[in-house]
């Protein structure tokens, strides 16, 4: 499967814990967003990549939150201090752009469910 | 400023009869706009996107969309529903670095 793919598909948590999410994206695709989508709601966006450059953060993306792209390629969103207003899915999406506006077609994985307890 | 507001969170239409779900956005650029589409535990599709090209776009599944800057509408329609069009799409606007869906609308097609 060449799609975008993201691990764990479903995690269970502790309220206070911290967690740890991956994704790899679409293998040629230079651009990766972190979006987060919560029951009836549309997805909200969390935070985008540049190949390695984090070059926008939602308001949303409190002081707990950090995501990493070392190498331009998979990313990792991790939450610290797990609360359980932070329950719902992580969406990730790659897409491939060139500098400027506008960007090309975003093709999503199929989200980790994150519950907390 | 950028948003979006689907008009509906719901529609409901007959197996074979036209489709239309409503969006209007507003941007401070000269936006892109995307419909999505989410099926029941699968992830999010891209149906058709306007990037300032064609104002009648098409799309997968004879999906389509107008985009009409003067009333800031990005409207989806098809001309007859599947049953397989049950689902929920989403209209999405895209600006300088800044992607904002909108809240959703259930599309429920009626045999």
């Amino acid at each position: 499967d060449t799609g975008v793919s993201q691990d764990p598909r479903h995690k269970i948590t502790k309220r206070g814990q911290n967690v740890t999410f991956r994704c790899d994206p679409i293998s040629e695709h230079n651009r990766l967003y972190w979006y987060r989508q919560t029951l009836g709601q549309g997805p909200e966006f969390l935070t985008y990549f540049q190949n390695e450059a984090q070059l926008e953060k939602s308001r949303l993306l409190s002081d707990r939150f950090s995501a990493e792209r070392p190498k331009g390629s998979f990313s990792t969103l991790e939450i610290q201090r797990t609360e359980q207003g932070d329950s719902a899915m992580y969406l990730c999406a790659s897409s491939l752009g060139t500098s400027g506006f506008p960007d090309n077609e975003q093709f999503f994985g199929p989200g980790t469910r994150l519950t907390v307890l | 400023a950028q948003s979006v507001t689907q008009l509906d969170s719901h529609v409901s239409v007959s197996e074979g009869t036209p489709v239309l779900l409503r969006c209007n956005y507003s941007s401070s650029y000269s936006p892109s706009l995307f419909w999505y589409v989410q099926h029941p535990n699968k992830g999010l599709q891209l149906l058709l996107k306007y990037t300032s090209a064609a104002t009648l776009v098409k799309g997968i599944n004879g999906f389509e969309a107008e985009f009409k800057k003067g009333e800031t509408s990005f409207h989806l329609t098809k001309p007859s529903a599947h049953m397989s069009d049950a689902a929920e799409y989403f209209c999405v606007v895209k600006g300088y670095q800044k992607v904002t869906f909108g809240t959703g609308t259930k599309l429920q097609v009626i045999p």
